[in-house]
């Protein structure tokens, strides 16, 4: 079982709806959590860091983490054909370590 | 600025080249990182760097060469390659704080190809 589970799509939905991005993990050390966004041939961006449970919010963007159910989402509200990309999920538990999710790709359709 | 800039954009080398990458950034970070990723994975560590000293390697092979010449400069040196180590290179960095994860910070990445 690999520590980070994340559905690698591709997932397609019309512009303007709510996109919800989702991560699983096993283990229960993991502190911090984090969303990039990687577009085609480019570096990943930074979206969302969380530590511990809880939720934040950045613009159209919402991270939440579950650590009960070792369960970290991503929302995106009002999706726009930029933002199609790949979205990882990424998490650590105290060091430079990150242990990512295989990536999940969104096509926002016009 | 959270800018971390890589040289070159592409390369394209034989079997028998030594080339470099070359990762630069002015934001004050002391964690800086070697990663490479293959299409449709996510990016593997290869090295980290923490106040100048290599204090992450993940099992890379040899002919990748990791070098810190100070805080804001990190190169890569690549000697022997296979057509196997063709991949996105991507240098990222952090504040190098201790403790705590660390939020890294990536570059555009540097497009390999060995023939």
């Amino acid at each position: 079982q690999k520590e980070v589970e994340q559905d690698p799509g591709p997932l397609s939905v019309p512009e303007g709806a709510i996109v919800s991005l989702n991560c699983t993990y096993s283990n229960s050390a993991f502190q911090y959590f984090m969303w990039y966004r990687q577009y085609s041939r480019k570096g990943p961006e930074l979206l969302m860091y969380t530590y511990s449970s809880g939720n934040k919010e950045d613009g159209r963007f919402t991270a939440q983490v579950d650590k009960s159910s070792k369960y970290i989402s991503l929302f995106i509200r009002d999706s726009q054909p930029s933002d199609s990309a790949t979205y990882l999920c990424a998490m650590a538990y105290s060091n430079y370590q990150l242990i990512w999710g295989a990536g999940t790709k969104l096509i926002i359709k016009p | 600025d959270t800018e971390v800039t890589q040289t070159p954009k592409h390369l394209v080398m034989g079997m028998t080249n030594k080339k470099s990458l070359k990762c630069e950034q002015h934001m004050g970070h002391r964690a800086m990182y070697w990663y490479k990723q293959k299409a449709k994975k996510p990016p593997e560590l290869m090295f980290v760097y923490s106040y100048e000293k290599l204090s992450i390697n993940e099992s890379v092979p040899s002919r990748f060469s990791p070098e810190c010449p100070n805080s804001s400069l990190l190169n890569l040196h690549l000697h022997a390659l296979q057509p196997e180590d063709s991949a996105l290179y991507l240098c990222a960095s952090s504040q190098g704080a201790q403790g705590g994860a660390e939020t890294q910070y990536f570059g555009p990445g540097t497009r390999l190809l060995v023939l």
